[in-house]
């Protein structure tokens, strides 16, 4: 079973560029996440999607970041204009149904992205 | 505010020496609680999930407990390709997965 495919790898900005990142979630899974993770920190959740629809957003920074979940697959994170506190790693997560017992909400991430900016 | 810590930040382990990290939440609704590893340059990768006090969980060298306050992710003669960054998150009612900061792992040999 392929995994969550995040792209790209890497990218290297110049602050108040705009730079946006892409998710595709294990086939099947109708909740996406993504999350900001800062070097030496956990994983801070940012917006939270069900199918096409957003759940949770309450900790995005909604003056320069947005998503969306067009037709309910892949997903697209950007932010515009980026700041130098924005240089993370965005990790894309999917799950098939939180809010259930057993596996079904255990979330799996995919690689990330790491952004800089300088 | 709901918390999620864990201890100790760092850990330094001769190859073979067992030991234990923990990771204590604020009791308020807890859902499961789940215990990811990450590597360097990569995302988590999901380990275990536990519901209930006195729940364990085993999968090779590492066991995973849990309490009603606190979780311990138990390694058992660790070789170097434990280390890592070992994450928990807790999820509670109403919300979403909290991260704890993660405790990072070396084994040496």
């Amino acid at each position: 079973e392929a995994g969550v495919a995040q792209s790209p790898r890497y990218k290297i900005i110049e602050k108040r560029q705009s730079v946006a990142f892409w998710c595709n979630p294990i086939s099947g899974h109708a909740t996406l996440y993504w999350y900001q993770q800062i070097l030496g920190q956990g994983p801070k959740l940012l917006i939270q999607f069900q199918n096409n629809g957003v759940v949770d957003d309450s900790q995005l920074p909604k003056d320069r970041f947005s998503a969306e979940r067009l037709k309910g697959v892949d997903s697209t994170l950007k932010i515009q204009p980026a700041k130098l506190e924005d240089s993370a790693v965005y990790l894309c997560a999917s799950s098939l149904a939180p809010g259930t017992s057993g596996s079904q909400e255990t979330q799996y991430f995919g690689p990330g992205t790491r952004l800089l900016v300088l | 505010e709901d918390q999620v810590t864990q201890s100790p930040e760092a850990l330094r382990l001769q190859e073979g020496e067992s030991s234990s990290l923990n990771c204590s939440y604020t009791v308020s609704g807890l859902r499961g609680l789940f215990w990811y590893r990450q590597d360097p340059g990569k995302g988590p990768e999901f380990l275990f999930t536990l519901y209930s006090a006195g729940e364990e969980k085993e999968k090779e060298r590492l066991k995973a407990t849990l309490t009603k306050k606190e979780s311990f992710l138990h390694i058992t003669a660790p070789k170097p390709e434990d280390s890592a960054t070992y994450l928990c998150a807790v999820n509670y009612y109403g919300q979403n997965f909290v991260f704890g900061p993660g405790t990072r792992l070396s084994v040496l040999p």
